[in-house]
């Protein structure tokens, strides 16, 4: 049963508009959100991340929302960059743990 | 920044033969080091979690037997696949943590190692 899902395989978004990336989970337990990057050959790179007691945080281009009442989780990359064209992992994982536990994964396109 | 790297990048091998593949902290001190497994289109699934100088940690439904980890420094931990078979054909790769100060996101990966036995 799988407790991260992000039900997007791919988007594509034209340059300068907003990617929105979202993922679900089951469980509650969950007290840290992440989002990794991936390019094709490389290991995930992480991007931004977002504790349990929070439900916004951003860094430049991107944010990250929590809504937990949902177990929804968003990345919010604006403008979008050609170079952004990754896949995008949410990965969680509870206080007091280590373990991360992924998503599938969302390819991103940023067309120019 | 922290950097892991991975050996190799990739390999073929014959069924039946064993592969070991090294995973290196080049720049800091790993207390622990995580390897996962991704067939394609699915997600990272952790396979074990090894801290220095003790017994890997295996998830539930890995052979131990088959996937042994040995993670003898604090810069180096090794997987070696025995005796591997075509469904062990994937994309492996390690993650260490332990930089020090680092907050929720102390997981730093490696590019991985894509391992094809024929």
């Amino acid at each position: 049963d799988q407790q991260v899902k992000q039900n997007s395989p791919s988007l594509s978004v034209q340059e300068g508009r907003i990617s929105i990336l979202n993922c679900d989970y089951t469980n509650s337990m969950f007290d840290y959100f992440l989002w990794y990057k991936k390019y094709p050959a490389e290991g995930p790179t992480f991007l931004i991340s977002i504790s349990s007691i929070k439900d916004k945080n951003e860094d430049g281009r991107f944010t990250v929302f929590l809504n937990k009442s949902a177990k929804h989780l968003s990345l919010h990359i604006v403008p979008s960059q050609p170079g952004d064209s990754a896949v995008y992992f949410c990965a969680l994982r509870r206080g007091g743990s280590e373990k991360l536990v992924f998503g599938k994964g969302t390819k991103l396109t940023v067309n120019p | 920044g922290a950097v892991v790297s991975q050996h190799p990048s990739w390999v073929i091998c014959k069924s039946g033969t064993s592969v070991k593949i090294e995973c290196r902290s080049l720049d800091f001190q790993a207390t622990t080091m995580f390897w996962y497994r991704q067939f394609p289109k699915q997600s990272l699934m952790l396979m074990a979690t090894s801290n220095e100088g003790s017994k890997a940690t295996y998830e539930q439904g890995v052979e131990k037997d088959k996937f042994l980890i040995n993670h003898a420094s604090l810069t180096l931990s090794t997987l070696t696949v025995t005796s591997a078979h075509p469904e062990d054909s994937s994309f492996y790769i390690c993650s260490a943590s332990g930089l020090a100060g680092a907050g929720t996101d102390t997981q730093y990966f490696g590019p991985g190692t894509r391992l094809t036995v024929l």
